[in-house]
């Protein structure tokens, strides 16, 4: 089955509101998570990432936290715009060379 | 600079028919991989290459063949069309597997089979 998941397929927020995105992961071996935007018709693009040697990541507008107690990733979104509205993925890397582990996914929707 | 670049982006393909995905990267990236997305699945990977003339299978590579002369190139071939195979079809390339990057992703390519 996936090792990577997440809790809510859709998230559905205010424009101008924080988005909080989940995602869980059974591997406790993965170093290296990436969080992806996909908006539709298009690949997936980087916003993040984080190796396991860290708690937090911040970039622009974004944070992404990890806890490897519970294995749980989780990306922030500050003040979301109308451009956020895509589907967002976290990967993780076992370290092999068989490449990223993909959850399912997760539907930002913002709301004027 | 292109990136990771596939054609075609859309393709029908009739049950049984053979036929080539095209993804080229101008990266110099040494990894290379392909992933197919359906509705509820994510990404699943399909085959991928450490480098030239290196390839190996990853999670669903059944019905798909790929090679790697090139750095730069990396096709996915569909052997016998069928059914199952309708799917949204990724490329991606990053620096090396050895190396904890970002993947860099094409386009996709829609294939359906009827």
């Amino acid at each position: 089955g996936e090792s990577v998941g997440l809790h809510l397929p859709t998230l559905s927020v205010q424009e101008g509101d924080n988005s909080i995105i989940n995602c869980a992961y059974s591997n406790s071996a993965s170093d290296y998570f990436i969080w992806y935007k996909q908006e539709s018709g298009k690949g997936p693009q980087f916003i993040i990432d984080i190796r396991s040697n860290m708690d937090k990541r911040q970039g622009q507008r974004v944070t992404v936290l990890l806890n490897k107690t519970v294995k749980h990733l989780s990306l922030q979104i500050a003040a979301t715009q109308p451009g956020d509205s895509a589907v967002y993925f976290c990967a993780e890397n076992k370290g092999g060379a068989d490449g990223l582990t993909f959850g399912k996914g997760t539907h930002l929707i913002i709301q004027p | 600079n292109a990136g990771v670049t596939q054609t075609p982006k859309f393709q029908v393909l009739k049950t049984g028919q053979s036929m080539t995905l095209q993804c080229a990267q101008d990266m110099n990236h040494e990894y290379m991989s392909w992933y197919r997305q359906d509705p509820g699945m994510g990404l699943r990977l399909i085959h991928y290459s450490v480098g030239a003339g290196i390839t190996d299978q990853g999670e669903v590579p059944n019905g798909y063949n790929v090679s790697r002369s090139t750095t730069e190139d990396f096709p996915l071939r569909l052997l016998s069309a069928a059914p199952s195979q309708t799917s949204v079809y990724f490329c991606a390339s990053s620096y090396s597997y050895r190396v904890n990057t970002e993947a860099f992703f094409g386009q996709g390519t829609r294939l359906t089979v009827v």
